[in-house]
């Protein structure tokens, strides 16, 4: 199973556009990426989810290059309340309960 | 998502009782899953289902025990609760994207529990 690496924790301010990569240098053909947001005390919530090149949706942007080894996930102009841990995770669909959530990265979106 | 349910939300037990924590859910998924979450720390699966007759175990197995009673509900028992599992449980449900083979996780609310 692919493993990612993704920052601890990144600081922002209201209103910026944050960037936060994943590194999966093992990623498999089959393999997906999908990012998942998760508030204290709370089950971690799907953001988005991409094969490759980039995808929107109402929350965020999903950029995959065309070597796959990495992704980064685009929240624009963020507030406050998206301050919360984000989960970069890479598995074989069709796998189910295969996923590996890791650390996470920790934002904190200060005023 | 309220479409997943778990119960009870919190929970203190002793050193070498069972307990069972439940969950519900009425997204219609045929896979559930059971994670524990320890301060600091990502998600740990403990057991997974694809379906009422199907059980697998997780990373994290040792110490704990399922049920998958129907579709809809997946029960997750500590056959004699020890300090070391104190944690966030959380449950999930998941259905393939039709025609796209993706899978998305959809969690429950979570259900803290200490050992004492």
């Amino acid at each position: 199973l692919a493993k990612t690496t993704q920052p601890i924790s990144m600081d922002s301010y209201e209103g910026q556009e944050v960037n936060i990569t994943c590194s999966h240098n093992n990623i498999a053909t089959n393999d997906y990426i999908t990012w998942y947001q998760q508030f204290p005390s709370q089950g971690p919530r799907f953001i988005i989810q991409g094969y490759k090149t980039k995808v929107t949706n109402e929350v965020a942007s999903l950029f995959i290059p065309a070597d796959r080894k990495s992704s980064t996930l685009s929240l624009p102009r963020v507030s406050l309340s998206d301050t919360a841990v984000y989960y970069c995770l890479v598995g074989l669909y069709n796998q189910g309960g295969k996923l590996i959530f890791g650390q996470g990265t920790e934002l904190s979106v200060k005023p | 998502d309220a479409d997943v349910t778990q119960t009870p939300r919190n929970r203190i037990t002793k050193t070498g009782k069972r307990i069972m924590l439940e969950c519900s859910q009425t997204k219609g998924h045929d896979r559930m899953y059971w994670y524990r979450q320890d301060p600091g720390l990502g998600l740990r699966l403990i057991y997974y289902s694809f379906d009422v007759k199907d059980i697998n175990k997780g990373e994290i197995s040792d110490g704990y025990s399922v049920s998958r009673q129907a579709q809809a509900k997946f029960s997750l028992s500590l056959e004699s609760a020890i300090p070391n599992q104190t944690a966030l449980y959380f449950c999930a449900t998941s259905d393939l994207t039709p025609g796209q083979g993706q899978e998305t996780q959809y969690f429950g609310p979570g259900t803290r529990l200490l050992v004492l």
